[in-house]
């Protein structure tokens, strides 16, 4: 089966450094992305891993580990423009189809 | 400047109506795709086309149906036969190479009147 796991809402402090973890299991993989999407509106590119470790740019961060299934987005010196949902989703190495969890709310506090 | 155009914004729809959403693309993508996100979910996938004339059925294709007769227009149909409507609709796009993240439209909004 496919299946990507997200946890629902977080909230943070401004400032501060949060981490959003994702756990996929899908039949074949081919690559793992984030995207944000502020409310109403349409989700945005943030990263993209396909090979196991760390890629960062600027206050964001997304790590991969294959064998375990898992990844994580590292969001440092949070704003408050922060706050929005973070879209964990995985491409389908079988079908090339992009799934996506169901997203992590993120709400950042002065 | 490029990237995708959905129109309109906001749709409302009546009991028993077709309706058609547009997605139009001038960015030269092959693959196109049709996702329905309801309120505090992610996004499931309607139909797709990696080519033209050539679409296949996502997750949840009941009550839709999409045409691909030109690279650069991907619109779908609300049908009738879908009873649940209200959602955000979004359209996405991605260049051959499958490496590269996909392009949002801005989305469309339906309501059931």
């Amino acid at each position: 089966g496919q299946n990507i796991d997200q946890p629902t809402e977080m909230t943070a402090t401004e400032g501060a450094i949060v981490q959003i973890n994702c756990t996929y299991q899908t039949s074949g993989f081919n690559g793992l992305f984030w995207y944000q999407q502020h409310a109403g509106e349409a989700p945005t590119f943030l990263s993209y891993n396909v090979l196991d470790g760390l890629e960062e740019k600027g206050r964001f961060s997304s790590f991969l580990s294959r064998s375990k299934g898992y990844s994580y987005l590292l969001l440092k010196e949070l704003q408050m423009k922060d706050s929005a949902s973070y879209l964990c989703a995985v491409r389908d190495g079988n079908t090339d189809k992009l799934i996506f969890g169901t997203g992590t709310r993120l709400q950042v506090f002065p | 400047d490029g990237g995708i155009t959905q129109s309109p914004k906001y749709l409302f729809r009546k009991e028993g109506q077709n309706v058609t959403l547009s997605c139009e693309q001038n960015l030269n993508h092959d693959a196109m795709y049709w996702y329905r996100q309801d309120p505090g979910q992610g996004l499931r996938l309607i139909y797709y086309s990696q080519i033209v004339n050539d679409f296949q059925k996502g997750d949840i294709a009941e009550g839709y149906s999409v045409s691909r007769e030109k690279k650069e227009s991907f619109p779908l149909t609300v049908t009738s036969a879908q009873k649940n409507p209200t959602a955000f609709y979004l359209c996405a796009s991605i260049p051959g190479n499958r490496n590269q993240p996909q392009h949002f439209g801005d989305g469309t909004r339906l309501s059931i009147l």
